[in-house]
């Protein structure tokens, strides 16, 4: 059982078109982060949020973390082929980081 | 910054053969951790330590994975014997100490490890 469900698993779009992808649990986090992994390489940190509530902004990239921060959500607009990839997101546990299993996105030209 | 470096990048090793992978944290961060990933687990953590002190390995499958870090700017995962389901992508991550969780991982490139 993960302690962070993400959904959807895969996600395949066209260009130009608009997505959301979920991240919840039952469990509170001091914080979660959002990464992205590309084949062969490991994840990158795209963004880290604290506070219940919070929402950052990462060029077409809208985090948020929910009130009671147990859940997250990512949304793209106007998603590119290069957006392609796993997004994971983590939640802080202690010192340690617990991932959800990702959501896999295709984004087709 | 060349970042976490992780050697080696592909592993292929037979069945009861040891296994050492090899990882040089970002220099001035203070946590490393040990991860491994594969399909139907996802990214799993391993061991992690502060300072060069391990502080949880509960993650570490068996008594086969052993993990040091005899320094601040090498650690290194061994799995004797190794067994087929051993194989997987193995990441070693770092970031700094801050006492918070403000700060994301630094991971490496990972060793992709095939038992065969």
């Amino acid at each position: 059982t993960q302690l962070l469900e993400q959904s959807p698993q895969f996600l395949s779009i066209q260009e130009g078109e608009n997505l959301t992808v979920y991240c919840n649990s039952s469990s509170v986090f001091s914080s979660l982060q959002w990464y992205r992994q590309e084949p062969g390489e490991g994840p990158v940190l795209l963004v880290t949020v604290v506070t219940g509530g919070e929402v950052k902004k990462l060029k077409r990239l809208t985090f948020q973390f929910g009130d009671a921060r147990k859940d997250s959500s990512l949304h793209i607009t106007a998603a590119q082929p290069g957006d392609t990839g796993l997004y994971l997101c983590a939640g802080a546990w202690g010192n340690k980081l617990v991932f959800g299993a990702g959501t896999i996105l295709r984004v087709k030209s | 910054d060349a970042g976490v470096i992780q050697s080696p990048r592909h592993e292929v090793t037979e069945m009861g053969q040891e296994v050492t992978l090899r990882c040089k944290p970002i220099s001035g961060h203070n946590s490393l951790f040990w991860y491994r990933q594969t399909m139907m687990r996802g990214l799993e953590l391993l061991i992690y330590f502060n300072n060069n002190v391990p502080i949880d390995d509960s993650g570490m499958p068996e008594d086969r994975f052993s993990a040091k870090m005899p320094n601040a700017s090498f650690s290194t995962l061994k799995i004797q014997p190794s067994e087929p389901r051993d194989s997987a992508v193995y990441f070693c991550a770092s970031r700094p100490w801050a006492g918070g969780n403000g700060y994301g991982y630094t991971f490496g490139s990972g060793t992709r490890l095939t038992v065969v």
